[in-house]
């Protein structure tokens, strides 16, 4: 079945710019999610279809998909932004859908 | 607004059986897909089973294939999840999520109810 591999963690200086890495074979032909999940919450889409932003997400939240790798990048990092990253896509040959391990995002 | 309420959880032995239930409202139920995602203490999101409006479509995660039955009713705007043969590595926050429609992605979630499998 198909897999996506994330780091562990990620670090990053309140004001700069953080990049969290999803990894998968050929997953620019997949439609890549990101979720942002704080603890003892549920977790909330931040960026669909790739690069997306739901309403109600602010800006300095974007993706890209290309080759073998998906990012999910948070430009001008708030504290608010420390949390854990999901990506996610649906994996049409075994009709599952298909989660990251998780990125948990420190901001410093 | 959209609201997701799960309920139905609770402390079941190894074996046992257990029915979520997710009651939504403020969006037309019947025109979305749904699916069950699962969350292990301190583990990383894990999907469940997806159904479709309609139910016609129904999909399970290999770990919970057999045991688990999603279902729907319409009429009542709820999604429900039949547990059956649980064991300690079911023990999880259980989470209902709609389906946007995009592309798979999920852009409402419950809160989550904890099934805890212990004896």
């Amino acid at each position: 079945s198909y897999e996506l591999t994330q780091p562990l963690s990620v670090s990053v200086a309140l004001g700069q710019t953080a990049r969290i890495t999803c990894g998968g074979n050929n997953i620019r032909s997949q439609s890549v999610h990101w979720y942002q999940q704080k603890p003892g919450q549920a977790p909330v889409l931040v960026i669909y279809r790739n690069n997306n932003r739901p309403s109600g997400i602010p800006e300095r939240f974007s993706g890209s998909n290309s080759g073998n790798t998906a990012t999910l990048t948070i430009s001008r990092a708030q504290a608010e932004d420390e949390a854990d990253y999901y990506c996610q896509v649906w994996d049409s040959n075994s009709a599952h859908v298909v989660f990251g391990g998780g990125t948990k995002l420190t901001v410093l | 607004e959209v609201q997701l309420v799960e309920s139905g959880g609770g402390l079941v032995q190894p074996g046992g059986s257990l029915r979520l239930s997710c009651a939504t409202s403020g969006f037309t139920f019947s025109s979305y897909n749904m699916n069950w995602v699962r969350q292990a203490p301190g583990k990383g999101l894990e999907w469940v089973s997806y159904i479709s409006s309609s139910s016609g479509t129904i999909y399970y995660a290999d770990s919970v294939k057999g045991r688990f039955t999603i279902s729907r009713d319409n009429a009542k705007n709820s999604l429900y999840l039949q547990m059956n043969s649980l064991t300690d590595k079911d023990t999880a926050v259980y989470y209902c999520a709609r389906d946007s429609g995009d592309s798979g992605s999920d852009d409402y979630w419950g809160q989550g109810t904890l099934v805890t499998v212990s004896s």
